[in-house]
């Protein structure tokens, strides 16, 4: 059964230093594997999808993601961060069982401090 | 842009009352969803929908039903309010193809049960 695990449920860190949000799953088929960002009093939105091929991943705003399939993980780095980029971060995991159904992390909340 | 909005931002509602959640999407997507958002719960999905007039149940489908008339629009209905539905409402939306796609996400209607 699909499952997903943000490790850590809020990340504070000072702008400009390094950031690492970590997300592992378990499942027993092929995963499609995503990270989305909710801004306060907004829905969320897609930053980075892997389907296949490379499995780093760049996405918007200077995040990237590696998939890491020995390790089930989907972790999530930005080198750089800005205060605009304090956030909840949702790792979500598809499978296909007839039809695709996504699972969603519980969210790690990023605070970034001037 | 894929637009997906919702009929209201705010709401406030009386234990036993019948409350509708309205969810509109302007891209032709055939999938559409329903999740709640709890702090750290993460997203669970209540009902979604692969095509008009078909719905399934997601993972706490229990005290809401759904409907899909049009391709666009999906309702969520809870029949008679409960304070434990208090909570963060998001629809989404996503193309159906042959890979897990992207889901866009409306801006959430957060629901008060009093």
């Amino acid at each position: 059964a699909q499952s997903v695990t943000q490790l850590d449920s809020q990340v504070p860190v000072f702008e400009e230093a390094p950031v690492e949000l970590r997300c592992n799953y378990s499942s027993s088929v092929s995963v499609y594997l995503f990270w989305y960002v909710q801004y306060p009093n907004q829905g969320l939105q897609l930053l980075l999808k892997y389907l296949s091929g490379s499995t780093l991943v760049k996405g918007i705003n200077g995040f990237e993601a590696e998939f890491n399939k020995s390790q089930t993980s989907f972790h999530l780095r930005k080198p750089s961060v800005h205060i605009s980029d304090t956030a909840e971060y949702f790792c979500a995991v598809s499978e296909f069982t007839g039809g695709f159904k996504t699972i969603f992390g519980a969210g790690t909340r990023l605070f970034v401090k001037a | 842009d894929v637009k997906v909005t919702q009929s209201s931002r705010y709401l406030v509602k009386r234990t036993g009352e019948k409350v509708f959640l309205e969810c509109v999407q302007d891209m032709d997507h055939e999938n559409m969803f329903w999740y709640r958002q709890d702090p750290g719960l993460g997203l669970r999905l209540i009902y979604f929908s692969y095509d008009v007039k078909m719905k399934e149940k997601g993972d706490i489908p229990e005290g809401y039903s759904v409907s899909r008339e049009k391709k666009e629009r999906f309702s969520l209905i809870l029949e008679s309010a409960s304070t434990n539905q208090t909570s963060m409402y998001l629809c989404a939306s996503s193309f159906q193809g042959a890979t897990a796609d992207t889901q866009y996400f409306g801006p959430g209607t957060r629901l008060t049960v009093l």
